[in-house]
C-alpha cells in the first residue's frame, strides 16, 4: 500500500469555525508533512513530524495547530482562519525525514468565507 | 540561493506529439532530482527520480535526462495522450535537512 488518504477532499469554513484536517499512511513511514499550495504555485513546506515529534515549522502562524497522534496519522486543526488561507492543504509521508522520497496525497481543497 | 526555474511556463501540444520540459537548479548541495504529474486539485505523483550519478531514466513515455554539471534537467514526454494534460514540477532535494526545493511547473494542454 503506497498510498496517503486525506479527508475531507472539499472543506468551506468560515473564519469563525474550528475544524480539522487528516492525513493517513499505512506505509510505516515516520515523517509525516504539511503542505500549502496556492492555485498555479508550487506547494510550500508548513510542518514536519519526524517520528510523531515536530521537527519543522515553517513559521505558520498559529491558527493552523498540527498535530501526530501515532505514526500513522496527521492532523491538522484550524481555527479563525482567513480568507487568504484558502489553498489545497497536501500532506506527505517519507520513510524517515531527510532525503527520503516523499508520497503525496492527494489533497484537501479549503475555502474560507 | 538554492533555485529551480523551470520552462517554458506553460506548452500547448497537438495529441501524439513528443515534447520537451526544462528545468535548471542551482541547489547545492543537491541529493537528487524528482519529475513529478500534478493533475488539477490532486497531489503530485512521482514520475522519476534521479542521483547526480544518472544521466536518464525512464517511465513509460516519460524520459528524464540529467546533467550534473551544468544543473540542468529534462523532461521528454513522448506520443503525448489528452490524460498528459496536467502541471509537471520539477523538485530538487536540498542534501541538508532533505527539503525539497520545488519549481514553479511546467502546465502542458494536450489538446485533440
Amino acid at each position: 500500500d503506497t498510498e496517503v488518504t486525506q479527508t475531507p477532499k472539499h472543506l468551506v469554513m468560515g473564519m469563525t469555525n474550528k475544524k480539522s484536517l487528516k492525513c493517513e499512511q499505512h506505509m510505516g513511514h515516520r515523517a509525516m508533512y504539511w503542505y500549502k499550495q496556492k492555485a498555479k504555485k508550487p506547494p510550500e513546506l508548513m510542518f514536519v513530524y519526524s517520528y510523531e515529534k515536530l521537527s519543522i515549522n515553517e513559521s505558520v502562524p498559529s491558527r493552523f495547530s498540527p498535530e501526530c497522534p501515532n505514526s500513522s496519522l496527521l492532523n491538522l486543526h484550524l481555527h479563525a482562519l482567513q480568507p487568504e488561507d484558502s489553498a489545497l492543504y497536501l500532506c506527505a509521508s517519507s520513510q524517515y525525514s531527510g532525503t527520503y522520497e516523499q508520497y503525496f496525497g492527494p489533497g484537501t481543497r479549503l475555502t474560507v468565507t | 540561493k538554492n533555485q529551480v526555474e523551470q520552462s517554458p511556463q506553460s506548452l500547448i501540444i497537438l495529441e501524439g506529439k513528443n515534447c520537451t520540459l526544462q528545468c535548471n537548479y542551482t541547489v547545492s548541495p543537491f541529493s537528487n532530482l524528482r519529475w513529478y504529474k500534478q493533475d488539477t486539485g490532486r497531489g503530485p505523483v512521482s514520475l522519476t527520480i534521479m542521483t547526480f550519478s544518472e544521466n536518464t531514466k525512464s517511465n513509460g513515455r516519460y524520459t528524464a535526462t540529467l546533467d550534473a554539471d551544468t544543473k540542468q534537467s529534462s523532461l521528454h514526454i513522448t506520443a503525448s495522450q489528452l490524460s498528459d494534460s496536467a502541471s509537471y514540477i520539477c523538485v530538487v532535494t536540498y542534501n541538508q535537512g532533505g527539503k525539497l526545493i520545488f519549481g514553479q511547473g511546467t502546465e502542458l494542454s494536450v489538446k485533440p
